[in-house]
């Protein structure tokens, strides 16, 4: 069963604008959602996370923005640039008392900026 | 770079081998958590050692095992490798199991014949 599902697989952008990737997820246990990027032959790197007690969260040119209700979270990649040609995974955890669960990935949208 | 180092980079097995993986957390870290990642597909969690115990484990059968040391280094064996085996195996450390502080290591490209 897939509890995190990413949309869309693969995305080609043109250099300055934006990119938008999407999730949703099943479980509503879930209330931690990072976003991982990851070059080819290197490990996911974390861009930016979002807990459910806030809508929209901006670091730099990456905004999460995020539905609750919808149980539905995005990223979107302002100013785009070739830099940021990478795969792209979006992920859900459970908090626990002390730490975090297991993370759940989605399947990646493979990120294309062209100029 | 993270601080968080696997060796060796790639392997070839055949089926039915047994391959051991190795991973070197970051300094301070004493979680390593390990995930399969499959050609084109997301990381999926194999299990995860806090302190020398396993804490929590994901969909793998019992073939897939792990052990992490006093020095917060862990191992994963597979046993009786199958071709489905075939994939790039992660490895994570973070500080007491909180996510903020989880750093990904390059992973280890097995390849099963």
């Amino acid at each position: 069963q897939q509890q995190v599902k990413q949309s869309p697989q693969s995305l080609i952008v043109q250099k300055g604008g934006i990119s938008i990737i999407n999730c949703a997820y099943e479980n509503t246990a879930f209330d931690y959602f990072p976003w991982y990027q990851q070059f080819p032959g290197k490990g996911p790197a974390l861009l930016i996370a979002i807990r459910p007690d806030v809508s929209e969260k901006k670091e730099g040119r990456f905004t999460i923005s995020f539905n609750k209700s919808a149980k539905q979270f995005s990223l979107h990649i302002m100013d785009s640039q070739p830099g940021d040609s990478a795969t792209y995974f979006c992920a859900a955890s459970i908090s626990l008392n002390f730490g975090n669960e297991k993370l759940t990935f989605g399947t990646g949208t493979r990120l294309t900026i062209i100029p | 770079e993270t601080g968080v180092t696997q060796s060796p980079t790639h392997l070839i097995k055949t089926r039915g081998q047994q391959v051991t993986l190795r991973c070197s957390s970051q300094s301070g870290h004493n979680t390593v958590s390990w995930y399969q990642q499959a050609l084109g597909q997301g990381p999926q969690f194999i299990f995860q050692y806090y302190r020398e115990e396993e804490n929590g484990r994901g969909n793998f059968p019992p073939r897939f095992s792990g052990l992490q040391f006093p020095n917060y280094s862990s191992e994963l064996n597979v046993n009786a490798l199958e071709l489905d085996d075939s994939a790039l195996y992660l490895c994570a450390s973070s500080l007491e199991r909180f996510l903020e502080t989880q750093y990904f290591g390059p992973g280890t490209r097995l390849l099963v014949l």
